[in-house]
């Protein structure tokens, strides 16, 4: 059981947009930046958004992340299907047990 | 361009000792306002990070595993090394090191460099 909360799944077609929610409390998301990462099949994972809606070079603008209260939201437009992954967010977890934390881990399929 | 990459035994017995270690090249793992972890990944499922060490020798593990994990540095060969002890079933999984941008308030903020990961099997 994760402490930060996914979906497992979402889809769309290409060309849509999806977004993919990351649950947390205040303890993480609340208080700490998020950060989404991109896990192509069979790759390490990537780092997608940092600082919760910050890209770094070279990624693509149809890639975007928010944080309202102690839930994240990373999106994407234009879905390609390119974009088939996993993502997962993460963000440190300041509670009697601090750690760093990621969500479960939500598979994206273009339809 | 920082790179990481892990090496290590990549089959280990029950109860025996899991040892891995990641090179880095492209910068220097002596470099403020950077932490190195270890991330693992069991076969199909998600990510779970194992513990990070700064250049100076600091440490800190998951509560989870803290009572079996160890991680090292060498700051002549630049690289870092993970122990895990008394390895079970449950630990077979992809090993991956990583580089994290710290601050003051965060010991990792955001992780912006991954090595390639190495599959580590645990069986007799």
């Amino acid at each position: 059981q994760s402490v930060l909360t996914q979906p497992p799944s979402v889809s769309a077609a290409p060309g849509q947009k999806v977004t993919i929610s990351c649950s947390g409390s205040s303890s993480n998301i609340g208080n700490n930046y998020v950060s989404w990462y991109q896990q192509l099949p069979g790759t390490a994972p990537k780092l997608l958004i940092y600082d919760n809606n910050k890209r770094p070079s070279g990624i693509p603008d149809r890639f975007s992340g928010s944080k309202s209260g102690t839930s994240a939201t990373l999106g994407i437009t234009g879905l390609q299907t390119g974009d088939e992954a996993d993502y997962y967010c993460g963000t440190w977890d300041s509670s009697l047990s601090a750690r760093w934390v990621f969500g479960g881990g939500t598979k994206l399929t273009v339809l | 361009q920082l790179q990481l990459q892990e090496s290590g035994s990549g089959l280990v017995k029950p109860s025996q000792t899991l040892s891995l270690t990641c090179a880095v090249s492209g910068g220097s793992i002596s470099s403020g306002g950077y932490s190195w972890s270890w991330i693992r990944q069991p076969p199909g499922k998600g990510l779970e990070w194992i513990g990070y060490i700064y250049h100076s020798g600091s440490t800190y593990y998951n509560p989870s595993l803290k009572s079996r994990v160890t991680i090292s540095v060498d700051r002549s060969k630049n690289q870092f090394s993970l122990k895990l002890s008394s390895v079970t079933a449950a630990d077979t999984a992809v090993y991956y090191c990583a580089r994290a941008s710290s601050t003051v308030t965060t010991p990792i903020q955001k992780i912006d460099y991954w090595g390639q990961g190495t599959l580590v099997t645990v069986s007799s």
